[in-house]
């Protein structure tokens, strides 16, 4: 069974602070891990992927992630958070896909990027 | 390219009716799925298709819910006798095998449904 766990349902920074959302996921086989955004009243948008060819992940709008096996983590970074950073974004896991694809989803963490 | 569509954005009904949506996924992307994501949680799976054949369905898709993808191009999900505890977005992707292990999904804007 594959889960993902987001710590921290609320996170708050300044414009241009460092942005870091925490992921950990627990799963069985080999994972793919994607971070997702979210704006108000939209479907997810991908920021980026892991797949497994390197453990540095980079993504659109400088946001980037480092898939750590032995932490079972898969933390989301910026260095400089910008106000239309401010949305949802959730962590997902899945198998491949010729085990289906479903994508397992954390719950979320908001961000907000104050002036 | 214009992306996944889905109709319609908004829905409002009253408990006991029945409701459908539709999802066009992005021109032949062979698998489209299904999610349901409620207030305040990530998005749930709930079934997908590949080409015209549902593969799986999650047990939150109760009987009351039925998918289909009739010719392996848009997808309805339709919701018979619906309860309140049905008001959530409903929320479909698309995908196409590449050549890495595992496809990437993109999503519509989703189908909010209200039940009184």
């Amino acid at each position: 069974a594959q889960s993902v766990t987001q710590l921290g349902s609320h996170v708050s920074v300044s414009e241009g602070a460092l942005v870091l959302l925490r992921c950990n996921y627990s799963s069985s086989v080999p994972p793919y891990l994607f971070w997702y955004v979210q704006y108000p009243n939209q479907g997810l948008q991908l920021l980026l992927k892991y797949t497994s060819a390197a453990t540095l992940v980079k993504g659109i709008n400088d946001f980037e992630a480092e898939f750590k096996k032995s932490e079972t983590s898969f933390h989301l970074t910026k260095p400089s958070a910008h106000m239309s950073d401010a949305a949802e974004y959730f962590c997902a896991v899945s198998g491949t896909y010729n085990q289906g694809g479903k994508l397992i989803f954390g719950q979320g963490t908001e961000l907000s990027v104050k002036p | 390219d214009t992306g996944v569509s889905q109709d319609p954005r908004h829905k409002i009904t009253k408990r006991g009716q029945n409701v459908t949506f539709r999802c066009d996924p992005i021109s032949e992307h062979n698998r489209l799925y299904w999610y349901r994501q409620t207030l305040g949680q990530g998005p749930e799976f709930l079934t997908y298709f590949q080409n015209e054949a549902q593969l799986e369905k999650s047990r939150l898709l109760s009987d009351r819910f039925s998918a289909e993808r009739p010719k392996g191009s848009f997808s309805t999900l339709e919701i018979q006798r619906t309860e309140q505890g049905d008001s959530a977005m409903y929320l479909c992707a698309s995908s196409q095998r590449t050549s890495g292990p595992t496809d990437t999904q993109y999503f519509g804007p989703g189908t909010r449904l209200t039940v009184l």
